[in-house]
């Protein structure tokens, strides 16, 4: 059965912190890792890592994927109160009609204390 | 653009009534996605579907009907609603080229079932 999971599953930490989030999976067909926040509502895609050893940045946010080691991590350095949100994990298979499809990890709340 | 809509925002069903939410997309997409999220859960792929006349099970299709007769809408329909299906919603679209990257999220439905 194609797992994903995310650990911690919450935390919280004080702006100015630096935190990383862990992501690992088991899954048949693994095509891409793929990160979202989501506040309050819809998700909203970060980042999405196909290779290995790769790191993809965006401002404060950076993640990077080990194939061999089957995880990823995503950090947010310089904390911001605006960073709180649930942080999800998604791993991209193939299904049938080599059509893709995510499946998600549990998700890890982040609360960011002023 | 509407972008991607959903209908109800809130429903509360009977143990048994059959009902269909909506989700319509005005960007041509031709990727279109249910989901469910329960707390703690992340979200879980119900159904897809690639194009007008296509659709697959995600992960956790039973009890949910789909069809996707035009390129625009593809509604979910709970044919006899269990106090197991009271979750959140979301549909999603995408091209077909970017899935995932870019997929776009309605705002959620929150179905209770009592």
């Amino acid at each position: 059965e194609d797992k994903v999971v995310q650990s911690p599953l919450s935390l919280v930490v004080h702006e100015g912190d630096t935190v990383t989030l862990n992501c690992s999976y088991e899954v048949t067909n693994f095509r891409s890792l793929l990160w979202y926040k989501q506040e309050k509502k819809a998700p909203t895609f970060l980042f999405m890592l196909t290779s290995s050893g790769i790191e993809k940045k965006s401002g404060r946010l950076s993640s990077i994927l080990d194939k061999k080691e089957l995880f990823s991590i995503l950090n947010i350095t310089a904390t911001q109160t605006g960073d709180s949100a649930v942080y999800l994990c998604a791993v991209k298979i193939l299904g049938s009609g080599n059509t893709g499809k995510l499946i998600f990890g549990q998700g890890t709340t982040l609360q960011v204390k002023p | 653009n509407a972008g991607v809509t959903q209908t109800p925002k809130f429903q509360v069903l009977k143990t048994g009534q059959s009902m269909t939410l909506q989700c319509a997309q005005d960007m041509n997409h031709e990727y279109m996605s249910w989901y469910r999220q329960d707390p703690g859960m992340g979200l879980r792929l119900i159904h897809y579907s690639v194009g007008a006349g296509i659709t697959d099970q995600g992960e956790v299709p039973n009890g949910y009907n789909v069809s996707r007769s035009t390129t625009e809408d593809f509604p979910l329909r709970l044919l006899s609603a269990a106090p197991s299906q009271t979750s959140v919603y979301f549909c999603a679209s995408s091209y077909a080229g970017r899935m995932f990257t870019e997929q776009y999220f309605g705002p959620g439905t929150r179905l209770t079932v009592t």
